[in-house]
């Protein structure tokens, strides 16, 4: 079975753009994760969705941060405008049920300038 | 107070010795425990996951629970060079994974 898919793996763009992160997990899973990891906070959750429902959006940094999952196997994570800070790896992960092990994406690193 | 900790090392063993790395965490309620090990610039890849107290044993890893305690180790024996990265210790606590910061390991050839 596929694991996690992300793209772009890579983005770099200025800031004021707007950056669109895409994520499928893997399939039959129901649970479904976007990380931010940093080498000054780790991995931070930014929000996650259970059955396609955004369960916590409680560490969106902002207003500028958005996410959607309008099906089981597709998942985007929007940040409009970009801002330098932004720059960061962002992990997509899933899992099913409990106790349900976390797999997690290739990753999508993003640079802001 | 985080979740969970770690101690962030760095932590060095020669090769052939047992890495010895060491989680906390703070609340009562965190039942699962896992431990992932990443490599630079990868993504976390799931090695052991542990749910009752004891001792677990997959190869040459072992994971550790003490409930009571609120700790969690992972062994790693005979280490390799290719152990070399960081382990990240996480808990689940209702449907959240909390993560701790990651123990970079390097084994000495």
């Amino acid at each position: 079975d596929a694991g996690v898919i992300q793209s772009p793996r890579h983005e770099v763009t200025e800031m004021g753009q707007e950056v669109t992160l895409r994520c499928k997990p893997i399939s039959g899973h129901d649970y479904l994760f976007w990380y931010r990891q940093t080498m000054m906070r780790g991995l931070e959750l930014l929000i996650y969705f259970n059955n396609n429902v955004p369960i916590d959006d409680s560490g969106m940094p902002e207003d500028r941060f958005s996410a959607k999952m309008p099906n089981a196997s597709f998942s985007t994570l929007k940040i409009q405008p970009s801002e330098p800070r932004d720059s960061a790896v962002y992990f997509c992960a899933s899992r099913k049920g409990l106790p349900g092990e976390l797999f997690f994406g290739e990753g999508s690193r993003l640079t802001v300038l | 107070q985080k979740e969970v900790e770690q101690n962030s090392g760095p932590l060095s063993v020669p090769e052939g010795a047992i890495a010895s790395l060491n989680c906390t965490y703070s609340d009562r309620g965190s039942q699962s425990f896992f431990w992932y090990r990443q490599y630079s610039g990868k993504s976390p890849e799931l090695i052991m996951s542990i749910y009752s107290n004891g001792d677990k044993e997959d190869g040459r890893f072992t994971a550790q629970l003490n409930k009571a305690s609120q700790y969690v180790s992972l062994l790693i024996r005979d280490s390799q060079p290719s152990d070399s990265a960081t382990y990240l210790c996480a808990a689940l606590l209702g449907n959240q994974f909390y993560f701790g910061t990651g123990t970079s390991l390097t084994v000495i050839p």
